[in-house]
């Protein structure tokens, strides 16, 4: 089993659509928890942390549930400009340096 | 906000050759860290350090060596470039340990 997988998608949805994607993780002592943005050809950016008490940015909401070991990243009314590759990333303990990347969702917002 | 550059956005180099990538960042962080991306793996970290000479292997550092002798520079060596290298070479730098980390715009390496 992979320590972080994602399904890879694409996800095609229309402007204005609500689209959620899960992560799940395989070490149940991960500490934190990440969700990036990655435009094609370029580099990933934080989109936004994952906190145990849930994380809202604008649009954007992320949930961790520790019981079922999973991130979730929704977003609400789509934009053209959403289109990219989404990458989940879990450090597995509070001392590491180390990330453990998702291989991404990609998710296509549809005019 | 901090700056991370990479010394070339893409790069094309021949079998056997000796190939550095240069990341620079302009404040005076600690950690730093080289990722390779190829499609359907995800990114895989190749070295970190987390101070001037200090160096750690991450997941797959066979092939790979790297070079931190000032705080805002981190190189990767490639000492006898193969093909098998070819993938998009990304740099980052974070706060600490499970923090945030910030990638550069990364190099992409054909090797021939």
């Amino acid at each position: 089993r992979k320590e972080v997988e994602q399904d890879p998608g694409p996800f095609n949805v229309p402007e204005g659509a609500t689209v959620a994607f899960n992560c799940t993780y395989s070490n149940s002592a991960s500490q934190s928890f990440f969700w990036y943005r990655q435009d094609c050809r370029k580099e990933p950016k934080l989109l936004m942390s994952v906190y145990s008490s849930g994380n809202e940015d604008g649009r954007f909401t992320a949930q961790l549930n520790r019981a079922s070991q999973y991130i979730s990243l929704l977003i609400r009314d789509s934009k053209l400009s959403d289109s990219a590759t989404y990458l989940c990333v879990v450090t597995p303990d509070s001392g590491t340096y180390k990330y453990i990347f998702g291989t991404g969702t990609r998710l296509k917002v549809l005019a | 906000d901090v700056k991370v550059t990479q010394s070339s956005r893409y790069l094309v180099k021949r079998t056997g050759e000796k190939v550095f990538l240069e990341c620079v960042q302009d404040m005076d962080h600690e950690n730093m860290f080289w990722y390779r991306q190829d499609p359907g793996l995800g990114l895989r970290l190749i070295y970190f350090s987390y101070d001037v000479k200090m160096k750690e292997k991450g997941d797959i550092p066979e092939g790979y060596s790297v070079s931190r002798e000032k705080k805002e520079r981190f190189s990767l060596i490639l000492e006898s470039a193969s093909t098998n290298q070819t993938s998009m070479y990304l740099c980052a730098w974070g706060l600490g340990p499970a923090d945030t980390q910030y990638f550069g715009p990364g190099t992409r390496l054909t090797v021939l």
